[in-house]
């Protein structure tokens, strides 16, 4: 059973600092990883993915994969109340069609 | 750019009753096309997938069904709903892009269903 896993929260961060998401993943032969912000009673929306080791940056977001200890994390810079969400961690498997397996997710609570 | 619809927004059914939820996407062709279920508090249950016009493959034994009608249309169905059905239903579809290809997958609105 491939799995992904996260730790559900909450996280409390204030607002202004760097909010940190981790995710583990069972699968060693997973490719790429994505993380997806999902609001209250809203679909999940993609945020960004990686595939190589390292770091990826987009704006505020840094991605981190460390294929080796697989372990896939998210960092939030100067987090905003706006931020407030729940962060889902996905891991694809590829096969006839990609098979992406969620985490069931990280709440995250930026308080003023 | 790319679209992807779901209908309704909302739904309460009965316990035995059918259901058809409905997704179309916009904006491309032959895409591949996902129905996940969120359980409240829960993550993402994968329960259908298709790469093409008839083409279904499921992923968890249960009283759904799928169906794939035209190039963007994916339908759920269920000739007699559980209680247990309750839940968030996704519809997504799925890029491929860059190099080396990455395979994205962008959800649809997503449909509340409540068996009662």
């Amino acid at each position: 059973q491939k799995e992904v896993e996260q730790n559900s929260g909450p996280l409390s961060v204030p607002e202004g600092a760097i909010a940190s998401l981790n995710c583990t993943y069972s699968d060693r032969g997973s490719q790429s990883f994505f993380w997806y912000r999902q609001y209250s009673g809203k679909s999940p929306e993609l945020i960004m993915f990686i595939y190589s080791n390292g770091d990826k940056e987009d704006g505020r977001f840094t991605a981190q994969l460390n294929k080796a200890s697989q372990y896939v994390s998210l960092l939030i810079r100067d987090s905003q109340p706006s931020d407030s969400a729940t962060y889902l961690c996905a891991v694809n498997e590829y096969s006839s069609a990609s098979k992406i397996i969620f985490g069931s997710g990280t709440r995250l609570s930026i308080r003023p | 750019s790319q679209t992807i619809h779901q209908w309704p927004a909302t739904l309460v059914q009965p316990v035995g009753s059918p259901l058809s939820l409905e997704c179309t996407v916009e904006g491309t062709s032959n895409p591949n096309l996902y129905w996940y279920r969120q359980a409240a508090g829960r993550g993402l249950q994968l329960l259908f997938y298709s790469v093409g016009i008839g083409q279904i493959s499921s992923e968890v034994p249960q009283n759904l069904s799928a169906s794939r009608p035209q190039d963007r249309q994916f339908i759920l169905s269920s000739k007699k709903l559980l209680l247990s059905d309750s839940g968030f239903y996704l519809c997504a579809w799925e890029r491929l892009q860059g190099i080396p290809a990455v395979y994205e997958q962008y959800f649809g609105p997503g449909t509340r269903l409540t068996v009662t």
